[in-house]
């Protein structure tokens, strides 16, 4: 596609609940990375991937959160049992190679009630 | 980690004006510094990007420049225009790839 394109737009959900992000990347893209954005604040890196791999997870804060990418492509991040400190945009950046300019998606505005 | 640090948190011009706005590192492995725009609603735009071998790089009417020795960087626009009005952040990454550690932002008002 043209730009990484983050679905849904806006996700209402209620604490407790379960949740699932989708990013697709711009086609060609190795590397993909989440990001979450607090308001007023600069994004917050929270996993990285290269092709199918978690390279770097280190910033997820807790288990509750988990990412995949099983075909190198497309990703989907997931939050289990949600909280309302949870709500936030989460972006979606992918590039061509791991050290190269990341493109961003629209983000996805979570809002836990 | 790296951390970095973004000045102003606003900063009001009128158009025409030039805009500033600085960042600083503390990780002197840091190898990659972007800029990214953002406008409301949406995601982070790339404006302008700098590595270390580099000191200063121009696009038009944006510029960079980076001090590894002070470990800081900075945007500037010139003959600003409204719809350079935007949140701008800075950011700067070590590990050897673009995982990105942001500064606050800067919300950039340009007035007619």
């Amino acid at each position: 596609g043209a730009g990484v394109s983050q679905t849904p737009s806006n996700k209402v959900t209620e604490k407790g609940k379960y949740v699932e992000l989708r990013c697709d990347p711009i086609s060609g893209h190795t590397a993909l990375y989440w990001y979450r954005q607090s308001l007023g604040q600069g994004p917050e890196f929270l996993i990285y991937f290269q092709g199918t791999g978690a390279a770097d997870d280190s910033g997820l804060p807790n288990d509750r959160f988990f990412a995949v990418r099983p075909e190198g492509s497309v990703s989907t991040l997931k939050i289990q049992r949600t909280e309302r400190g949870d709500s936030a945009v989460y972006l979606c950046a992918s590039s061509r190679e791991s050290n190269t300019e990341a493109f961003f998606g629209q983000g996805t505005r979570l809002t836990v009630v | 980690g790296e951390n970095v640090e973004q000045h102003p948190s606003t900063l009001s011009v009128q158009e025409g004006d030039s805009a500033v706005i600085k960042c600083t590192y503390s990780d002197s492995a840091s190898n990659y510094f972007p800029w990214y725009k953002q406008e409301l609603g949406k995601g982070p735009q790339l404006i302008i990007d700098i590595r270390s071998n580099v000191g200063e790089k121009k696009d038009q009417r944006i510029a960079v420049t980076l001090n590894k020795t002070a470990k800081h960087f900075s945007l500037h626009i010139t003959e600003t225009q409204p719809e350079d009005s935007a949140v701008y952040f800075c950011a700067a990454t070590y590990r050897g790839y673009s995982t990105l550690t942001f500064g606050k932002g800067t919300m950039l008002l340009v007035s007619p």
